[in-house]
């Protein structure tokens, strides 16, 4: 298997333009997970869904960033308008239903808003 | 408020040594504990899993311990390699709501 798929690796942007994150999770698995990772603040949950259905988006910082799950095999993560401030490691992690399943994460999409 | 405190911060160890890096934890109800190491420019990757029975667990050269009543983890690295240098994240899952929280993590750096 691949593991979990993450595009674009890299990217750059200007500060007010719109920013599309996507993610291929492990076939087969339930549940999927968005991630953002900083120096200043560790590994943020932003997003899960189970079953393509959003189950916690507490941690999703403000209106500006929006995550779908059209399919179980594709997700995406918008930031409308980017800013500075979100500059990050942005991870897609995906696991078996089970709770207490292992969480496998992709290799992170790194955006530098300029 | 639920915090998981890692400590060290960093830590830098010579290669075949061994080392422990800690974990506490204030989440209540728990319902696990997990290790991650990340390499530089990588996800991080689960090393352990552990519920409220389990003391310790292995994997290879890791050993993870859990304290459930104090509330404490540690994970123990014995004959350090140079692939050993990593972070390595402490996320312990509530039992509430299922939440995460992350640990800040220990950077380890293996030097031959």
């Amino acid at each position: 298997d691949a593991g979990v798929i993450q595009s674009p690796r890299h990217e750059v942007t200007e500060m007010g333009q719109e920013v599309t994150l996507r993610c291929k999770p492990i076939s087969g698995h339930n549940s999927l997970f968005w991630y953002r990772q900083t120096m200043m603040r560790g590994l943020e949950l932003l997003i899960y869904f189970n079953n393509n259905v959003p189950i916690d988006d507490s941690g999703m910082p403000e209106d500006r960033f929006s995550a779908k799950m059209p399919n179980a095999s594709f997700s995406t993560l918008k930031i409308q308008p980017s800013e500075p401030r979100d500059s990050a490691v942005y991870f897609c992690a995906s696991r078996l239903t089970s709770e207490q399943e292992t969480q496998y994460f992709g290799p992170g999409t790194r955006l530098l808003v300029l | 408020k639920n915090q998981v405190e890692q400590s060290p911060q960093s830590l830098i160890i010579l290669e075949g040594k061994n080392c422990t890096l800690q974990c506490n934890y204030t989440v209540s109800p728990f319902s696990n504990l997990r290790w991650y190491k990340q390499d530089t420019g990588r996800g991080p990757v689960s090393l352990t899993i552990m519920t409220f029975s389990e003391n310790t667990k292995s994997n290879g050269r890791y050993t993870a311990t859990l304290d459930a009543d104090t509330k404490q983890s540690s994970l123990h690295i014995t004959a350090s390699q140079l692939s050993d240098s990593a972070s390595y994240i402490c996320v312990v899952q509530g039992a509430a709501g299922n939440k995460l929280t992350f640990g800040g993590g220990t950077r380890v750096l293996v030097k031959p």
